[in-house]
């Protein structure tokens, strides 16, 4: 069965410092990974995926996030964070060839001027 | 978000009622889905559907029921509210074809008293 864990319930970084935000997975096949962004009052938004090529890659509003295959982790990274960043981040996987994407419990990130 | 609507944004009800959810999307998606969110478990699967005559049950199903009208419309019906369903939800679409991302409306908050 497919899992994602999210380990940190919140991180806080002062504006300007690099971010991660961590994130681990479980899959019985390939994954599909994403990041998803929710903002106050909005749904989530999508940032980034991983589906196949290059471990890192790269996302909206400069995030990227690098996938290790040997740890099953998805971390997502920004090297100089801003207080606008402050929002919850979703983890989240889907099998390759499955059908349903599964979500992690999100990591509140605040980011302080 | 303005791709994905959902009525009503906001929603107070009484433990018994039948509440009706609906999500419309002009994105042109074939797949549409219905999360919940609670504080601390991410969002869980309720529902999907990869087209209208196709229906098929996330990981909490249960006290819901979907109907798809159309291609563009999928609505979330609780047939007897309780007040463990107070939550937000939100509908998602996909296009499996040329992206395997979610886009999500706005989310409904619904509280059951």
């Amino acid at each position: 069965a497919q899992s994602v864990a999210q380990p940190e319930d919140q991180v806080n970084v002062a504006e300007g410092n690099p971010l991660t935000v961590k994130c681990t997975y479980s899959v019985s096949g390939n994954p599909y990974l994403f990041w998803y962004v929710q903002y106050p009052n909005r749904g989530l938004q999508f940032l980034l995926k991983y589906i196949t090529g290059d471990n890192l890659v790269k996302g909206s509003y400069g995030f990227e996030a690098e996938f290790n295959k040997s740890q099953t982790s998805f971390h997502l990274k920004k090297p100089s964070a801003l207080v606008s960043d402050s929002a919850l981040y979703f983890c989240a996987v889907r099998e390759n060839g499955g059908f349903k994407t599964i979500f992690g419990a999100g990591t509140r990130l605040f980011v302080k001027a | 978000d303005a791709d994905v609507t959902q009525t009503p944004r906001n929603r107070i009800t009484k433990t018994g009622k039948r509440i009706m959810l609906e999500c419309s999307q002009t994105k042109g998606h074939d797949r549409m889905y219905w999360y919940r969110q609670d504080p601390g478990l991410g969002l869980r699967l309720i529902y999907y559907s990869f087209d209208v005559k196709d229906i098929n049950k996330g990981e909490i199903s249960d006290g819901y029921s979907v109907s798809r009208q159309a291609q563009a419309k999928f609505s979330l019906s609780l047939e007897s509210a309780i007040p463990n369903q107070t939550a937000l939800y939100f509908c998602a679409t996909s296009d499996f074809v040329n992206s395997v991302a979610l886009y999500f409306g706005p989310g409904t908050r619904l509280t059951v008293l």
